[in-house]
C-alpha cells in the first residue's frame, strides 16, 4: 500500500535559517504530493501541493519539488520566521476504488526561535 | 467562502451518554471526511462520504456513525464511547473524483470521554 515516511522531529531553528524537512513516499499508482501545516489546535490547511513528476509547489516562500526518480517531495524555506512554528505534514492522494485516499506522514514538528 | 466548520469545538461526555459532532460547508465539495487525530500523531481516515453515499469505513467501531443529511452537512454520531476515543475529530471536504484535490479541514472537535 502507499506510505509516507518524514524526519522525526522536533525540528529547532533560529529565525532566518534555512529549512528542510525531507519527505519520501511508496505508491503504486500516480499520486498528487501535499504539505500541510498544523499550528497549535487548528485543523489542517494546505501549504502547497503538487500533481504531477517536475512539478514544483510554492507557497509563503515554501517549496516543495515532486521528484518521482527519488520518490520524493522535500520542504525547503530560505528563510524561516517564529511565525513558521507548527507541524507539518507531507500527504500523498491517490484514487482507490474511485475514492480520494490521503495517506499522511507522520508529521514533523518545527520550532523557530527569535 | 473556503472554511469548512465544526461543532462543538470541545465536548466532554460519558461512556454512556449519546452526543452528535456537525460539520458544514459551503463551499460545493461533494466528498467530506472525518478523521480522527490523537496527539502528535497524523489524522487517521474515519469515513468518506462521496455524493452523500458513504464510501469508505476505515472498519471503525459501530459506537460511531456517520450521516450525511445532505451535500452540505456532516454529522458524527457518537454512543458508548471509551476513553480511548479521546482525540481531535476533524472534518474535511474537498472535490470529489480525482487524486489532485486538496482536502479543506475544519478546526476540529476536541472530544474527552471520561
Amino acid at each position: 500500500g502507499d506510505s509516507v515516511t518524514q524526519m522525526e522531529g522536533p525540528v529547532t531553528l533560529s529565525e532566518e535559517a534555512f529549512l528542510t524537512i525531507n519527505c519520501t513516499y511508496t505508491a503504486t499508482g500516480y499520486p498528487s504530493l501535499f504539505w500541510y501545516v498544523q499550528y497549535p489546535g487548528e485543523g489542517l490547511q494546505l501549504l502547497l501541493k503538487a500533481t504531477k513528476a517536475d512539478d514544483k509547489g510554492s507557497n509563503k516562500g515554501f517549496e516543495a519539488t515532486y521528484r518521482k526518480e527519488t520518490t520524493s517531495f522535500h520542504l525547503e524555506k530560505g528563510s524561516v520566521q517564529v511565525s513558521d512554528s507548527a507541524v507539518y505534514f507531507c500527504a500523498l492522494s491517490d484514487v482507490s476504488g474511485g475514492y480520494q485516499k490521503v495517506t499522511f506522514g507522520t508529521g514533523t514538528k518545527l520550532q523557530v526561535i527569535p | 467562502d473556503t472554511e469548512v466548520t465544526q461543532t462543538p469545538k470541545h465536548l466532554v461526555m460519558g461512556m454512556t451518554n449519546k452526543k452528535s459532532l456537525k460539520c458544514e460547508q459551503h463551499m460545493g465539495h461533494r466528498a467530506m471526511y472525518w478523521y480522527k487525530q490523537k496527539a502528535k500523531k497524523p489524522p487517521e481516515l474515519m469515513f468518506v462520504y462521496s455524493y452523500e453515499k458513504l464510501s469508505i469505513n476505515e472498519s471503525v467501531p459501530s459506537r460511531f456513525s456517520p450521516e450525511c443529511p445532505n451535500s452540505s452537512l456532516l454529522n458524527l454520531h457518537l454512543h458508548a464511547l471509551q476513553p480511548e476515543d479521546s482525540a481531535l475529530y476533524l472534518c474535511a471536504s474537498s472535490q470529489a473524483g480525482g487524486s489532485s484535490y486538496e482536502q479543506y479541514f475544519g478546526p476540529g472537535t476536541r472530544l474527552t470521554v471520561t
